[in-house]
């Protein structure tokens, strides 16, 4: 089956810092999710994005699909934007989620 | 209610008991799933329905049996579970294609304690 693996698995930054996020995965995929799980658990959406290039606020996401890869870039980082992030892929009801990036903004 | 709704947040069961988990949806959406999430691993998909119909079983024991009696509407019964069940269960909905999901959006989720 489809492989997916985050990158770095743990990261601390000082608030106000940059920082990339990477997905890989080991097949071809019909669409790919980007979600923040906060300390409670709940998962937010973030970025739908099976190819291209999106924006929210601090938050960007770029997916190339032929290269089977998807990054997700935090800029300004703020205390909130601590929690887990998992990029999640779908082939066809094969949905699977990598471990998930664990992200400390410390103030 | 607006999104996706869980209930209940919390469930504390004994090995022996029978309960259910209950999600809700206000989306407008035709597929539901459920996940179980179980500490230090990935989110597992449980169980996938669209349109009424169970589309996806990813080898779960008997133990959890699905219901989905409508698209808006998804139960997951329990039964005789075992301590290594206790996880977080999520529910999701998202419209459905014929080439796989757009959009997932989660709820809240049910933690489960099996004692």
């Amino acid at each position: 089956g489809i492989q997916v693996e985050q990158s770095p698995p743990d990261l601390i930054l000082q608030e106000g810092a940059n920082s990339t996020l990477r997905c890989n995965f080991s097949d071809s995929v019909n669409n790919l999710q980007w979600f923040h799980q906060n300390p409670w658990g709940q998962l937010i959406n973030l970025f739908y994005i099976p190819s291209g290039t999106k924006q929210n606020g601090r938050l960007s996401a770029t997916t190339v699909a032929t290269e089977r890869y998807s990054l997700l870039y935090i800029s300004s980082s703020q205390t909130t934007d601590s929690g887990v992030y998992f990029c999640q892929v779908d082939s066809s009801y094969k949905l699977i989620f990598g471990s998930g990036t664990r992200l400390l903004v410390r103030p | 209610e607006t999104g996706v709704t869980q209930t209940p947040r919390h469930l504390v069961m004994g090995m022996t008991n029978k309960k259910s988990l209950k999600c809700e949806q206000h989306l407008g959406h035709n597929a539901m799933y459920w996940y179980k999430q179980s500490a230090k691993k990935p989110l597992e998909l449980m169980f996938v329905y669209s349109l009424e119909e169970r589309v996806e079983n990813n080898s779960v024991p008997s133990r959890f049996s699905p219901e989905c009696p409508n698209s808006s509407h998804l139960f997951l019964h329990l039964h005789t579970l075992q301590p290594e069940d206790s996880a977080l269960y999520l529910c999701a909905s998202s419209q459905d294609s014929k080439t796989g999901t757009y959009e997932q959006y989660f709820g809240p989720g049910t933690r489960l304690t099996v004692t």
